[in-house]
This record gives C-alpha cells, sequence and structure tokens, in this order.
C-alpha cells in the first residue's frame, strides 16, 4: 500500500490560513468516511485534530477543520498560530482493512 | 487519565527478534482495538498492525506481515507485537495508539525506540 501524498512544506504569516492536501486513491481515501488527522511537535508523540473527514475531538480548536472532494482531503488551519508549527499527517482506512499515512507536512509559520 | 505505555525496545542484531508490551490504564481496555504505529528517525509515521478489542481480527502492513505478530492479554490490559526477523529498516519509534472507534486514534503512548544494527 503506497503512502498518501502529501506536500512536503507548507507556510503562512501568523492569522492567515493554510490548506494541507491528502491524496489517495479511490482504494482509500475517496471510498471511505475514515481519514484522520494528526499534528506532531517535535519529540512529542502525534495528536489527534480531526477524525472521520470534518470532525474535531473535544479540546481540539475550530481552527482546524477538515474536508473531503474525490479521492483528496484537506486539513485548513484558519487564524495561524505559532504554536501551530509542527508536522501534520493524514491516515485513511483503505480497502483491504488497513492504514496507510500520508508522508508528512512541516508547516513553518513564519 | 487514558495512558498507554509502551516498553521492551531497544538494541538487536538483524535477524533477531524482540517483544513490545504496551500496558494500558484508565479505560475500559477490552473495549477498544489497539494499533501500532512506527517513525523512523527522521522520518514520517507508518502505519504497522492493529487488532480488535477481542484479540479475534489482526491486520498487519505489507512490510512486517509474516514477520510480526499483534495480540493482547485483556486480563492484563496489555497489547503485544512479536518482532522477527527484524531488518535495518524496522529501526524506529514504536507507539501503540487506543481507537476510540472506526480509525479515531485518539490516544498515543510515548513510544519505545527499537534499533536494528549489528
Amino acid at each position: 500500500q503506497s503512502a498518501l501524498t502529501q506536500p512536503a512544506s507548507v507556510s503562512g504569516s501568523p492569522g492567515q490560513s493554510i490548506t494541507i492536501s491528502c491524496t489517495g486513491t479511490i482504494r482509500d481515501v475517496g471510498g471511505y468516511k475514515y481519514v484522520s488527522w494528526y499534528q506532531q511537535h517535535p519529540g512529542k508523540a502525534p495528536k489527534l485534530i480531526i477524525y472521520e473527514i470534518n470532525n474535531r475531538p473535544s479540546g481540539v480548536s475550530d481552527r482546524f477543520s477538515g474536508s473531503k472532494s474525490g479521492n483528496t482531503a484537506s486539513l485548513t488551519i484558519s487564524g495561524l498560530q505559532a504554536e501551530d508549527e509542527a508536522d501534520y499527517y493524514c491516515i485513511s482506512f483503505t480497502f483491504i482493512n488497513t492504514g496507510v499515512f500520508g508522508g508528512g507536512t512541516k508547516l513553518t509559520v513564519l | 487519565e487514558v495512558q498507554l505505555v509502551e516498553s521492551g525496545g531497544g538494541l538487536v542484531q538483524p535477524g533477531g527478534s524482540l517483544r513490545l508490551s504496551c500496558a494500558a490504564s484508565g479505560f475500559t481496555f477490552s473495549s477498544h482495538w489497539i494499533h501500532w504505529v512506527r517513525q523512523g528517525p527522521g522520518k514520517g509515521l507508518v502505519w504497522v498492525s492493529r487488532i480488535n478489542e477481542h484479540g479475534t481480527d489482526k491486520m498487519y502492513a505489507d512490510s512486517v506481515k509474516g514477520r510480526f505478530t499483534i495480540s493482547r492479554d485483556n486480563a492484563k490490559n496489555t497489547v503485544f507485537l512479536q518482532m522477527n526477523s527484524l531488518r535495518a529498516e524496522d529501526t524506529a519509534v514504536y507507539y501503540c495508539v487506543r481507537d476510540e472507534a472506526l480509525w479515531r486514534l485518539d490516544y498515543w503512548g510515548q513510544g519505545t525506540l527499537v534499533t536494528v544494527s549489528s
């Protein structure tokens, strides 16, 4: 199972919005609603920020939102803050009942 | 408070074996799937394996199938990952992760480092 495709890096200034894409196929992202997103700061364990495409766990800022169109899921962070600088990963359930992560995206807040 | 604590990592030679453990607390362990996710040094997250709440359904990434075995002991609130025929590319931090429901990976352990090297 090939990794989902994410941009290696994105950047934005404080207060701006950015979007990170996560592209797969009909056998994973496009075929199911089980796409989630994780934030990882250096040296820390990942943290769930979006599940089932567009749902936020309690305690996660509403500046984080998710969507999906076709075989591509997207994470949008609005009102960028310095603390948002981190690595972001998507994961999708697949047609063979396994999981596959994206390669990860490094977000830099300028 | 939900806690997942991994142990059993270390240095092992290529071709060797290692058994990781994940001790869970703070929730009804027998009601949740558990996953293992790994992260090589300076690399991204990779899904490795998952087990259902009863231990009757297990899935593996192609890269570890036939070499790794996931299991659980619900009486001891512990999940295991038996890793055989280890390769240099298995070197990574291995995270134990709770699945709240259908691939919602909501709690992660701090990870245990496995280094495969001669």
